[in-house]
């Protein structure tokens, strides 16, 4: 099955640790993105890439931190800085940043990792 | 990027059609739009995506008018499952300005 997953599905962690959130796909989509949704609202871009080895923040990247090492994989970590770490994160791929004639790429979402800090 | 504005909420009866309008006053020339829904703890899914006139598909249809400054959603025959946040999205898709989420509008279908 093509597709993008994210683990865990649950995640506790205790002020002041990192965590990493884990995001894998293999729909061989160039572009990557990290969203942070809270409870009634809608999404937050937190981090996109759209090539292996590159990436760029978005509207709230402040906190955390991310890798493109590979095209399968995006982990997000979140930092001790972030303030309000509890969230609902959601990663998502699309085959490219780019159009092409009338076509235009649609994001692919993983079923997110509810992030729960104490 | 162009801002759209939607309404926050919905209400319908199970069976009937859906009509979710967005706005989108600063669209340009190369942008698309596109409308997503999610469900509860999960993500959102693409639904579908239009430039002008109108788009069909097996889940839904969209309308654009010829000035482009807002389009509509239509959703046939809602069912309960049909409850959800529907997002309108408008971009060009370039990779270098990645489209925003904004709110939505969350649909309630009602038995």
């Amino acid at each position: 099955d093509g597709g993008i997953t994210q683990s865990p599905k649950y995640l506790f962690r205790k002020e002041g640790q990192n965590v990493t959130l884990s995001c894998e796909q293999n729909l061989n989509h160039d572009a990557m993105y990290w969203y942070r949704q809270d409870p009634g609202q809608g999404l937050r871009l937190i981090y996109y890439s759209q090539i292996v080895n590159d990436f760029q923040k978005g509207d709230i990247a402040e906190g955390y931190s991310v890798s493109r090492e590979k095209k399968e994989s995006f982990p997000l970590t979140v930092t001790s800085a972030q303030k309000n770490p509890t969230a609902f994160y959601l990663c998502a791929s699309s085959r490219e940043g780019r159009t092409s004639g009338n076509r235009n790429y649609e994001q692919y979402f993983g079923p997110g990792t509810r992030l729960t800090v104490t | 990027l162009a801002k759209t504005t939607q309404p926050i909420s919905m209400d319908s009866y199970e069976g009937q059609e859906v009509n979710i309008t967005c706005s989108h006053n600063n669209i340009a020339t190369n942008d698309y739009i596109t409308w997503y829904q999610q469900f509860p703890s999960q993500g959102p899914r693409f639904i579908i995506q239009g430039y002008k006139t109108k788009v069909t598909n097996e889940v839904a249809s969209l309308f654009i008018p010829a000035d482009r400054k807002s389009s509509t959603l239509s959703l046939p025959r809602v069912s309960l499952s049909d409850t959800a946040v529907y997002y309108c999205l408008v971009g060009d898709h370039s990779g270098n300005t990645p489209l925003v989420f904004g709110k939505g509008t969350r649909l309630s279908v009602i038995a």
